[in-house]
C-alpha cells in the first residue's frame, strides 16, 4: 500500500529559487492538505484541499501556492524560497466522509532554504 | 479555536520503565476527536490512535495504553515496560467536527536508553 507519497525527500534550495514538492495519494481520499513542522511548534496547517479544484488556506499560506487538479495529486509550490521556509513538510490526507476520520500523513520533505 | 498542550518537551527513561506522556487540550466543541502520531528518529508521522470525545472508554494495545478523561480535559498516554524502539517524539493532536486541521501539540521526545 503506497499511502501518502511524498518528493522529494530532501531538497536544499538558495534563496529566491522557485520549486515544487510533490504529494500523491492513492486512497481516493477527498482532503489533502500541507503542513510544516518546525521544533517546539508541532505541525501548522499551511494549505488544504477538500476535493479537486478546491483549494483553501490554512495558518501560515504565506508564500506558498497549491493545486488540486485530480483526486490523487496536490503539489505545494514555493514561489520564492526563503530562509524562514527551512522545515520538514508533510502532506496528508483523509476521506471526507465521516468528520472523525484519521488524518494519514506521508513521510515527510525535508527543505533547507540557504 | 483548538488549543493542545504537551507540556513535557522531554522524558528520558531506562529501558523496562513505564512512560506517561501527558496531553491537555482546550475546545469549545462538544463534539472533537483526538489523536495520537509517533514520530520516530526516521521521521516520518506514525498513527497511533484516534479517540472520539463521546467515547471515554480507556484503551490498551499491547504495551501502549490511553486514558482519556473529558472532566480535566486530558488524554495521557502511557507505553508500559519501554524499549528503545519507543524513542521518538511523541505528538497530541485535536480535530473538531468542522475543523479541516489537526491542531497539534508541540510534542514530548521521548528517549529510551539501554
Amino acid at each position: 500500500n503506497a499511502g501518502v507519497t511524498q518528493t522529494p525527500k530532501f531538497q536544499v534550495l538558495k534563496t529566491g529559487q522557485s520549486m515544487t514538492l510533490q504529494c500523491a495519494q492513492d486512497m481516493n481520499h477527498e482532503y489533502m492538505s500541507w503542513y510544516r513542522q518546525d521544533p517546539g511548534m508541532g505541525l501548522r496547517l499551511i494549505h488544504y484541499s477538500v476535493g479537486a479544484g478546491i483549494t483553501d488556506q490554512g495558518e501560515v499560506p504565506n508564500g506558498y501556492n497549491v493545486s488540486r487538479s485530480t483526486t490523487e495529486d496536490f503539489p505545494l509550490r514555493l514561489l520564492s524560497a526563503a530562509p524562514s521556509q527551512t522545515s520538514v513538510y508533510f502532506c496528508a490526507s483523509r476521506t471526507g466522509t465521516g468528520t472523525g476520520n484519521t488524518i494519514y500523513f506521508g513521510e515527510g520533505s525535508w527543505l533547507t532554504v540557504v | 479555536a483548538q488549543k493542545v498542550t504537551q507540556a513535557q518537551t522531554e522524558i528520558s527513561v531506562v529501558e523496562k520503565e513505564d512512560v506517561t506522556l501527558d496531553c491537555v487540550y482546550e475546545t469549545r466543541d462538544t463534539t472533537y476527536y483526538l489523536f495520537w502520531y509517533k514520530q520516530p528518529p526516521s521521521g516520518e508521522l506514525v498513527f497511533l490512535i484516534r479517540r472520539n470525545s463521546f467515547d471515554e472508554q480507556n484503551e490498551i494495545s499491547g504495551r501502549y495504553s490511553w486514558n482519556f478523561q473529558k472532566s480535566t480535559s486530558s488524554f495521557n498516554f502511557t507505553i508500559t515496560a519501554s524499549q528503545v524502539v519507543d524513542s521518538a517524539v511523541y505528538f497530541c493532536a485535536l480535530r473538531g467536527p468542522n475543523d479541516y486541521k489537526l491542531s497539534f501539540g508541540a510534542g514530548t521526545t521521548v528517549t529510551v536508553r539501554a
